[in-house]
């Protein structure tokens, strides 16, 4: 089965941090996707890649960033956390035209 | 810009009925229609895929179905348990490779 890792869980971080969020899959898959979920506003998509070193903006880039240095790892960076970042960060892998598999989420509150 | 919507936003069924979870988009260049289930707090697993040249996927006692000129796909869960209650999204990929998902339904059914 594939499986899609997410570092944490829980995060809680203040205001003005940088923010490291870690998303691993083991089945060499080439697209990979950030989302955050927000109740009444659905799935969004901050960033996404389909190569290594390659990136895509997606709906919602401002105040993200991210790394893919390495096939199976994408990160995602919040340059200097806000309280308007507190969400639901959901990370995803596939192959082009292919399932989409999720990580478990990191429900992240900035305070 | 595509648009995904999901109707009804929350359905409650009694346990044995069969049900059908609706899913419209306004763009038909489309590779492929994804339905997901979601738990509270936790990711996506993918249901069921549809490639856009297919008319329906089936699995176990959920039948997805997909009519691409109108922009239409309906995911029919036959014989519902209580353990099928969880919240479904469907989501589309474009031409960007991205995937864009619907607000989804929320899926409850009493025992």
């Amino acid at each position: 089965d594939v499986k899609v890792t997410q570092s944490s869980r829980y995060l809680v971080k203040r205001t003005g941090e940088k923010v490291f969020l870690e998303c691993v899959q083991d089945m060499d898959h080439e697209n990979m996707f950030w989302y955050r979920q927000d109740p009444g506003l659905g799935l969004r998509l901050i960033y996404f890649s389909y190569d290594v070193k390659m990136k895509e903006k997606g709906d919602i880039p401002e105040g993200y960033s991210v790394s893919r240095e390495k096939k199976e790892r994408f990160s995602l960076i919040l340059e200097s956390a806000s309280t308007n970042q507190t969400s639901m960060y959901l990370c995803a892998s596939s192959r082009p035209a292919e399932r989409g598999f999720f990580g478990q989420g990191t429900r992240l509150t900035v305070v | 810009k595509q648009e995904v919507t999901q109707i009804p936003a929350a359905l409650s069924v009694p346990e044995g009925e069969n049900l059908v979870l609706n899913c419209s988009f306004t763009d038909s260049a489309i590779y492929n229609l994804q339905w997901f289930r979601q738990d509270p707090g936790k990711g996506l697993t993918s249901l069921l895929l549809i490639q856009s040249s297919q008319r329906e996927q089936t699995s176990g006692r959920l039948n997805a179905s997909l009519d691409k000129s109108s922009g239409r796909s309906t995911l029919y869960i036959a014989a519902s348990q209580p353990g099928d209650s969880a919240t479904y999204l469907c989501a589309v990929t474009g031409s960007a490779r991205q995937l864009t998902f619907g607000s989804g339904t929320q899926l409850t059914v009493l025992p």
